[in-house]
């Protein structure tokens, strides 16, 4: 596609429940990122994939969350057993290689409400 | 650890007055620092970024920012505001290394245009 894609757009889950969020980056990105926007805060960094090396999870909040890449293109996260303090714009973004000086495209983001 | 900190949460700037945002930021070495901004219901869009060289960076817009080591400033500024400028605007220092790849974002200003 021309863009990143995140589905779906909104979330309301209860808490309690799993979801699952989805990522399409850029057709040929290799790097990939998760971000969290919560209210009222900045954007929080939650994981890096870069081909097929070993992420970097360090920003994951908790053991609830993982995510993974499937053969380098779509990602999906993870929260298990969401919590209140989940909802928030979770943010995907793909850049076309390793380095910081490669932009970044944004995704629109998802909206997850955690009831 | 790398910090960056936006201390205007709220502006609010009339049409065509000049706009600046403030950006500072904690890191150990010359870093990569970026704006991106964020327009109601889109993704974050890069304005512009600084690697090294000129401190005077233009980006898309009619925006540009100035790094001043001294400060540890990066503030962004545009001569006249246009209404279509009324977004969040977020700062972020860029950590590229053995450690990973991740931008750090600061909190985001708010920024409303009356007409």
């Amino acid at each position: 596609g021309a863009g990143v894609s995140q589905s779906p757009s909104n979330k309301v889950t209860e808490k309690g429940k799993d979801v699952e969020l989805r990522c399409d980056p850029i057709s040929g990105h290799t790097a990939l990122y998760w971000y969290r926007q919560s209210l009222g805060q900045g954007l929080e960094f939650l994981i890096y994939f870069q081909g097929n090396s070993a992420p970097d999870k360090s920003g994951l909040p908790s053991d609830r969350f993982s995510a993974e890449r499937t053969g380098g293109s779509v990602s999906t996260l993870t929260i298990q057993r969401t919590q209140q303090e989940d909802s928030a714009v979770y943010l995907c973004a793909s850049s076309l290689a390793m380095g910081l000086d490669e932009k970044l495209f944004f995704g629109s983001g998802t909206q997850l409400s955690v009831l | 650890a790398q910090s960056v900190t936006q201390p205007d949460i709220h502006i609010t700037v009339s049409e065509g007055a000049s706009l600046e945002l403030r950006c500072n930021y904690s890191y150990g070495a010359t870093p990569y620092l970026f704006w991106y901004v964020q327009s109601p219901g889109q993704g974050l869009q890069l304005l512009l970024k600084y690697f090294s060289g000129d401190t005077l960076v233009q980006g898309i817009k009619g925006f540009e920012a100035e790094f001043k080591r001294s400060q540890s400033s990066f503030n962004l500024r545009k001569p006249s505001v246009h209404w279509s400028d009324a977004a969040e605007y977020f700062c972020a220092v860029g950590l590229f290394g053995a450690a990973g790849n991740k931008l750090t974002f600061g909190g985001g200003t708010r920024v409303l245009v009356k007409p």
